[in-house]
């Protein structure tokens, strides 16, 4: 089967820097990426990983390494309006006729405080 | 700027009841997804599709149908509503490298 697995919540200080990981078990894996979802609102696509190593768009990094099936988006000088949920979802096929599908995470609720 | 409109923000409707829920985006994507999201259980895949009149069931397909008989538009059917389908619902859509998906705003259905 496949999964996703992320923390549920991490809360860190404004100013600071924060890494969310996932770990993933999957079948024909293509890339990692990673969704910023605030309250009310629609998940908006943060950064993508088909490779391994480090991704870097602005104060956001993202991470992959294939071989331990892990990753995880660093958020640094954090700001109150990065308080969202963020989800790592996998780039990966289907076990029924081998199509590309986009499976999601459930989810890390970020909370950043004063 | 690519769009993804659902058509409900907020919809009601009764046990057993038939419901569509449509969903239109204007980028020509070839890949187009329904989510639904609920509490501490993140995004569980229903149903995708990669091409028109082209589907396949996600993880949870169970009480769901889905058409796509345009290639903008992608429709998720509940053939009869049931109290566990209270949830909140997503459309996606993506180019075939799903490097990228784009959202709509969700639809959240209350089964009464």
């Amino acid at each position: 089967g496949q999964s996703l697995e992320q923390p549920s919540e991490v809360t860190a200080v404004e100013g600071a820097i924060v890494q969310i990981n996932c770990t993933y078990q999957t079948s024909g894996f293509y890339g990692l990426s990673w969704y910023q979802q605030h309250d009310g609102g629609a998940p908006t696509f943060l950064s993508y990983n088909a490779l391994d190593g480090l991704e870097e768009t602005g104060r956001f990094s993202s991470f992959l390494s294939r071989s331990d099936s892990y990753g995880y988006l660093l958020l640094q000088e954090l700001q109150m309006k990065d308080s969202a949920s963020y989800f790592c979802a996998v780039r990966d096929r289907s076990s029924n006729f081998g199509n590309e599908k986009l499976t999601f995470g459930t989810g890390t609720r970020l909370t950043i405080i004063p | 700027d690519v769009k993804v409109t659902q058509s409900s923000r907020y919809l009601v409707k009764r046990t057993g009841e038939k419901v569509f829920l449509e969903c239109v985006q204007d980028m020509d994507h070839e890949n187009m997804f329904w989510y639904r999201q609920d509490p501490g259980l993140g995004l569980r895949l229903i149903y995708f599709s990669y091409d028109v009149k082209m589907k396949e069931k996600g993880d949870i397909p169970e009480g769901y149908s889905v058409s796509r008989e345009k290639k903008e538009r992608f429709s998720l059917i509940l053939e009869s509503a049931s109290t566990n389908q209270t949830s909140m619902y997503l459309c996606a859509s993506s180019l075939p490298q799903n490097t990228e998906a784009f959202f709509g705003q969700g639809t959240r259905l209350t089964v009464v």
